[in-house]
């Protein structure tokens, strides 16, 4: 079946560093990709996606593109911030197969800390 | 504003009570889901709905029941036989189709007693 694998956390960064959380993937099909961030004690938001192969989601000066060679859909951002601090999830949808309800396959998250 | 509305936000219950969350979605999406978050771990499926009066078990279903009576709730039981209900639950909803977007919910801490 399908998997994700996120690095596991914490990672813990000072503000304006360089961000890599590193997300790899199993699927049977052509999967689109996705990254969440859940801020303490909420819900999930949907922070970048991208649906095929080569694909770059950006948003809020995060970025991640969609490796297929590699089956990786590494976040990345330039220079982080204390607001940043939250747990991130990779996750994937593939729409093949059983799965037509749009059913998530989510890793297991990845937790940044930012310090000032 | 269109959305999606989980209660209570926290809910404390003791062992052998049946406790029912609220889960109720404005967009008018076809597909709502349950997860389950454990401290320090990802989400795991509990129960999904693609339709009205349809269900579907996901990954950890023992010890939970739902209903669709209607397309915006999808409430969600947790029974006394679930034998560790103390998580974070979070309600989702998404179209059929699509990229696979879902929309989450603020979620419901649950704490057995």
């Amino acid at each position: 079946g399908d998997s994700v694998t996120q690095m596991e956390g914490p990672v813990t960064l000072s503000e304006e560093a360089f961000l890599t959380i590193n997300c790899t993937y199993t699927a049977t099909g052509y999967p689109s990709l996705f990254w969440y961030v859940q801020y303490p004690g909420e819900g999930l938001q949907l922070l970048l996606k991208a649906t095929k192969a080569d694909d770059k989601g950006s948003n809020k000066g995060f970025e991640a593109t969609y490796r297929k060679e590699t089956t990786s859909f590494h976040l990345e951002k330039g220079s982080v911030q204390v607001s940043d601090s939250a747990v991130y999830f990779c996750a994937l949808s593939d729409l093949s197969g059983d799965n037509a309800g749009n059913m998530l396959t989510f890793g297991g998250g990845t937790r940044l800390m930012v310090k000032p | 504003d269109g959305g999606i509305t989980q209660s209570p936000k926290y809910l404390f219950r003791k062992e052998g009570q049946n406790v029912t969350l609220s889960c109720e979605q404005n967009l008018n999406h076809d597909a709502m889901y349950w997860y389950r978050q454990d401290p320090g771990q990802g989400l795991r499926l509990i129960y999904y709905s693609q339709i009205v009066n349809d269900f579907q078990k996901g990954d950890i279903a023992e010890g939970y029941s739902v209903s669709r009576e209607k397309k915006e709730s999808f409430p969600l039981t947790v029974t006394s036989a679930q034998k560790n209900p103390t998580a974070f639950y979070l309600c989702a909803s998404s179209r059929i189709g699509g990229t696979g977007e879902l929309f989450f919910g603020e979620g419901s801490r649950l704490t057995v007693l």
